[in-house]
């Protein structure tokens, strides 16, 4: 049971341009949502967050839009540059604050054209 | 650089046999968390300690366990290992207050 699908495997960017990536998830008790992005042989590091409460968070060049209606979030990246080029991986969690496990998507590899 | 590390980085092992990963926090975190993160499949949770106590549980086999010591550091144990074992095992933590969980580099395992 996939409850956080991130249905496009890949997807490439010309530099400068705006990257989406979507992410649906299918639990209404999810509560908070992250992204995430992984370099190969690296940790996931965190990107940006939402609270279930807000619709959207802004960081820099990261936004992430939140859709409680449709059960989906996106991620922007303006403008896209070349270091961005990584797998991003949506996460969801649900309980009480210092006692959440994360449920994460398929990931999706960003590739960003010079 | 997350705070968190894990050691030993690679880990090549045979059938049948035990491994001990170990993960330490970052500063002042009391979570611990652990993911496996196989070829064809996304991160899975595995379990949750937090400031020594088992909270969440996952999908975690009966052939691991894993504990959290005083010092807040952790250990995964993995026994009776299968080739199916193979993956990269990831250690999080978190602070009591954040939802955040910040990620280390990682143990990849490779049973033989």
């Amino acid at each position: 049971d996939q409850q956080v699908k991130q249905n496009s495997p890949s997807l490439s960017v010309q530099e400068g341009r705006i990257s989406i990536l979507n992410c649906d998830y299918t639990n209404s008790m999810f509560d908070y949502f992250l992204w995430y992005k992984k370099y190969p042989a690296e940790g996931p590091t965190f990107l940006i967050s939402i609270s279930s409460i807000k619709d959207k968070n802004e960081d820099g060049r990261f936004t992430v839009f939140l859709n409680k209606s449709a059960k989906h979030l996106s991620l922007h990246i303006v403008p896209s540059q070349p270091g961005d080029s990584a797998v991003y991986f949506c996460a969801a969690s649900a309980g009480i604050q210092g006692a959440q496990k994360l449920v994460f998507g398929q990931g999706t590899r960003l590739t960003i054209n010079p | 650089d997350s705070g968190v590390t894990q050691t030993p980085k690679h880990l090549i092992t045979a059938t049948g046999q035990r491994v001990t990963l170990r993960c330490s926090p970052r500063s002042g975190d009391l979570s611990v968390y652990w993911y496996q993160q196989s070829l064809d499949q996304g991160l899975q949770f595995l379990i949750q300690y937090y400031n020594g106590e088992e909270r969440a549980k996952g999908n975690i086999l009966e052939r691991f366990s894993a504990q959290q010591f005083p010092d807040l550091h952790s250990e995964l144990n993995l026994s009776s290992l299968e080739l199916g074992d193979s993956a990269l095992y990831f250690c999080a933590s978190s602070s009591r207050i954040g939802h955040e969980q910040y990620f280390g580099p990682g143990t990849r395992l490779t049973v033989t």
